[in-house]
């Protein structure tokens, strides 16, 4: 089985720096995957990381450590449409084309 | 390329009734899922399909079908609607050509049962 963990809601400050953390425990691994999801959109993919280490691209990057089962999102420069939701998703080796989500956090990003 | 598209955006039905929510994809993608997803609360895999002729039972399949006669389409059906299916229901699709199996998702179909 799968189970992933994530903070509910974050706030941040416009310019400022996010990190947003998610840990899982899974039986098999495949990769970790970030979507950002704004209120009643769909969601839309920001990365993928299956070996260790930080992946960059533009404001948005992340990292995954997998001998400790955790990854982390992290947003530079926040702007207000940054605020959304960030479902954190990870692949199981046994079904290879299947995502199991967290729950999501909620980033609220203030003036 | 209109990317994976659903069909209704929005529908209300009374407990008992069926309905059958469209998804289509021309990305020409091998994989289709659906998801629900319920307020606050992460997308739960309901079906999948890795090819025409193929599917599977994701997390939540009870109370749901689905068929996938080609490529292009994946619908699924609700037999005998519930409350407890009240949700916003996701279709998406990915290619094993994207080394990462991004999947790309449709805009939704919000589904109330009353």
């Amino acid at each position: 089985g799968q189970n992933i963990d994530q903070p509910t809601e974050m706030t941040a400050t416009e310019g400022a720096i996010v990190q947003i953390n998610c840990t899982y425990q899974t039986s098999g691994f495949n990769g970790l995957f970030w979507y950002q999801q704004h209120a009643g959109e769909a969601p839309t993919f920001l990365s993928y990381n299956v070996l260790d280490g930080l992946e960059e691209k533009g404001r948005f990057s992340s990292f995954l450590s997998r001998s400790k089962g955790y990854s982390y999102l992290l947003l530079k420069e926040l702007q207000m449409k940054d605020s959304a939701s960030y479902l954190c998703a990870v692949r199981d080796r046994a079904g290879f084309q299947k995502l199991v989500f967290g729950t999501g956090t909620r980033l609220l990003v203030s003036p | 390329n209109a990317g994976v598209t659903q069909t209704p955006k929005f529908r209300i039905l009374k407990i008992g009734q069926s309905m059958t929510l469209q998804c289509a994809q021309d990305m020409n993608h091998n994989y289709m899922y659906w998801y629900r997803q319920d307020p606050g609360m992460g997308l739960k895999l309901i079906y999948y399909s890795v090819g025409a002729g193929i599917t599977d039972k994701g997390e939540v399949p009870n109370g749901y079908n689905v068929s996938r006669s080609t490529t292009e389409d994946f619908p699924l059906r609700l037999e005998l609607a519930a409350p407890s299916q009240t949700s916003v229901y996701f279709c998406a699709s990915s290619s094993n050509r994207d080394v990462s199996y991004e999947q790309y998702f449709g805009p939704g179909t919000r589904l109330t049962v009353t």
